[in-house]
This record gives C-alpha cells, sequence and structure tokens, in this order.
C-alpha cells in the first residue's frame, strides 16, 4: 500500500513570495491534514478535511493560508504571502474514515530567507 | 497553552535496556493516546496507541502504560536496539472528534 505523497521535499522561497504544497493521501483515506512543525516543537493542526469538506480550520492563519481537497482525494496548501515565521516542515497526514491512527508523508521543508 | 507535555527533551540509553518515555496532558476531554516516532528528514510514523477504557498495551517490544487520575502515560521499549534511535511524540484526541494534539518530543539515543 503506497503512503502519503507530498511534494516537493524542499522549498526556499523569499519573504512575501507565494509558495504551494501537494499532497495525495493514502487511498481510500477519507480524513486529510496539514500539520505545521516549527523546528523544536511537536506538529501543530493546521486544518483537517474529511472527504473535501473542511472540519477544523481554527488554527489556519487564514489571511495568508488557504487549502483545498478537490475531489476528496489530492490536498493543496498554500501560503501567500509568506513571512519568516512561516520556516518550517509541512506534513500531511491522512486516517481512514473514523480511525483516529493517522499516517505521514514526509513532509515539505520550507525556508522563508 | 501546551495540552501535551514532553518534559524530558532528550534521554539516552544503553543497548538491551529499558526505555521509557513519559507524557503528561492537562486537557480531561483526551481520551485516545498514540504514539509516533521520527526519524530525521521523514514525517512521523504511529507506533503504538491506548484507549483510555484500558491501562495497558503491548505491541512486541513497545508497551503502552494509561494513568487517567495522573493524566500522565508512558512508553516503555524492552530490549532497546540502536535503530530505535529517534524523537519519539506522544499524541493525544478527544472530545469525538479525531485531531491530534502532539507534545514537543523526546528525543531517544541507544548507544551500544
Amino acid at each position: 500500500e503506497a503512503g502519503v505523497a507530498q511534494s516537493p521535499r524542499y522549498k526556499i522561497i523569499e519573504k512575501r513570495q507565494s509558495v504551494a504544497f501537494w499532497c495525495n493521501p493514502i487511498s481510500g483515506h477519507a480524513t486529510l491534514y496539514w500539520y505545521q512543525q516549527i523546528l523544536g516543537q511537536g506538529p501543530k493542526l493546521l486544518i483537517q478535511f474529511q472527504n473535501n469538506g473542511v472540519v477544523d480550520d481554527s488554527q489556519l492563519p487564514k489571511d495568508r493560508f488557504s487549502a483545498e481537497r478537490l475531489k476528496g482525494v489530492d490536498s493543496t496548501l498554500k501560503i501567500q504571502p509568506a513571512k519568516l515565521e512561516d520556516s518550517a516542515v509541512y506534513l500531511c497526514a491522512s486516517s481512514g474514515l473514523g480511525r483516529i491512527e493517522a499516517f505521514f508523508g514526509q513532509g515539505t521543508r520550507l525556508t522563508v530567507v | 497553552d501546551q495540552q501535551v507535555k514532553q518534559n524530558s527533551p532528550s534521554l539516552s540509553v544503553q543497548e538491551g535496556r529499558i526505555s521509557i518515555l513519559n507524557c503528561d496532558y492537562t486537557n480531561s476531554m483526551f481520551d485516545y493516546f498514540l504514539w509516533y516516532k521520527k526519524y530525521p528528514a521523514e514525517g512521523p510514523t504511529f507506533l503504538i496507541s491506548i484507549s483510555s477504557i484500558k491501562d495497558k498495551n503491548e505491541d512486541g517490544r513497545f508497551t503502552v502504560f494509561l494513568n487517567k487520575s495522573a493524566k500522565h502515560l508512558s512508553l516503555h521499549i524492552v530490549p532497546s536496539q540502536p535503530g530505535d534511535s529517534a524523537v519519539y511524540f506522544c499524541a493525544a484526541a478527544g472530545g469525538g472528534g479525531n485531531k491530534l494534539t502532539f507534545g514537543t518530543g523526546t528525543q531517544l539515543k541507544v548507544e551500544l
């Protein structure tokens, strides 16, 4: 069974530029999550989708971050414009319907300079 | 407000001995707890979980203990192996949802 796929693996951008990350969850997983992990901290949930609907986006900085999950499968997370404090690893995860155990992708390491 | 706390940033043990990683939580709504292992440049990997209706769950060398009254859980690894060297995250979910709240992690180093 293929795992969660994310791209790109690494991205370096200047502040005020925009960036997008892509995620393909495990086949059949209804729930998809985007987490932000800042160095030295645990992952923090940004947004949770069930199929293509948003379940929780309470910690998503909506003035600059946006996410979508078209057709209930792939998802993209966008930052526009980026700030220095957005430097982090962005992790995508998925879980089966009703399951709590989430399976993570390798993440995208974003550096904003 | 850190609802899940891992107060030991690092732990070093010898190969073959027991590793004990600790986690405390403050939110009484949490009723499901998980441990993840993370190697550098990889995403977290699910290791083991426990529901609040249990106080122990075992999977091979890994055992998780839950003390609800103390709001404390621990992960025991016996025997520890060099390949267990990684960052271990404790996570919790509850209130009917499956959103995970993570601790800050403990770096485990298993020495030969």
